[in-house]
């Protein structure tokens, strides 16, 4: 069974800090997929970034940059110099990728990130 | 660009009537979902939709629920007889095979239909 775990339920950080998101997932595949997603308040899922399992090369997008580690399966989230627009619940998830594209993602609970001004 | 719309964005209903939450994926996309996401809580994999059929469900998705595609466009999410429990926020997605084989493509969601059974 997959099971994703984002044990941070709350971060609460000042404007021009940085953040870091925790991930930790489970998986028995050998072929899967990482993704974060945003949830502004307005409720919508904002699609941010996925990764497949085997790469492990670290992306940097402007302020938003992602730690993959296979070794302990984990696919952190770093947002740099913050921003109160970054306030929201950030999902991290996981695919099966053996399956083709139909395969259903498995969310983690989230975690409610607060940008204080 | 292209977005996967649903509707209604807010739906309010009494227990044991039947819903039908509606949803056009983006058009060229191959691959239809259904979520769902009760009120603090994480997102649930309902059910997946390829080539008119039902390609893999989630536990949560019982007899209640069925799916459809009418037509060329719309994608359905029928609960036949609403429960309290049913109260949640329903999130459509659709998604296209990548170039490379076997990928799972990037998810496109909808921005959701509330769903307040009373």
């Amino acid at each position: 069974a997959q099971k994703v775990t984002q044990a941070q339920t709350e971060i609460s950080v000042v404007e021009k800090e940085d953040v870091t998101l925790d991930c930790v997932y489970e998986t028995r595949d050998t072929t899967y997929y990482l993704f974060w997603y945003k949830q502004p308040p307005s409720g919508e899922l904002v699609f941010l970034i996925r990764r497949n399992s085997f790469d492990e090369q670290n992306e940097i997008s402007g302020r938003y940059s992602w730690n993959f580690q296979k070794s302990t399966s984990s696919f952190n989230f770093t947002i740099t110099a913050s921003q109160v627009v970054d306030s929201a619940v950030y999902f991290c998830a996981l695919s099966r990728g053996s399956g083709g594209g139909a395969d259903g993602l498995t969310f983690g609970k989230g975690t409610h990130l607060i940008i204080q001004p | 660009e292209p977005e996967v719309t649903q509707t209604p964005s807010h739906q309010v209903t009494q227990m044991g009537q039947e819903v039908i939450l509606r949803c056009v994926p983006i058009s060229n996309h191959l691959y239809f979902y259904w979520y769902r996401q009760i009120l603090g809580q994480k997102v649930e994999f309902l059910v997946s939709f390829y080539n008119n059929e039902i390609s893999e469900k989630s536990e949560i998705f019982d007899d209640q629920f069925s799916v459809e595609r009418p037509d060329g466009s719309n994608f359905t999410l029928k609960i036949r007889s609403t429960k309290l429990e049913d109260s949640a926020m329903y999130f459509c997605a659709s998604s296209a095979l990548s170039g490379l084989a076997l990928n799972t493509g990037e998810l496109f969601f909808g921005e959701g239909s509330r769903l307040t059974v009373l």
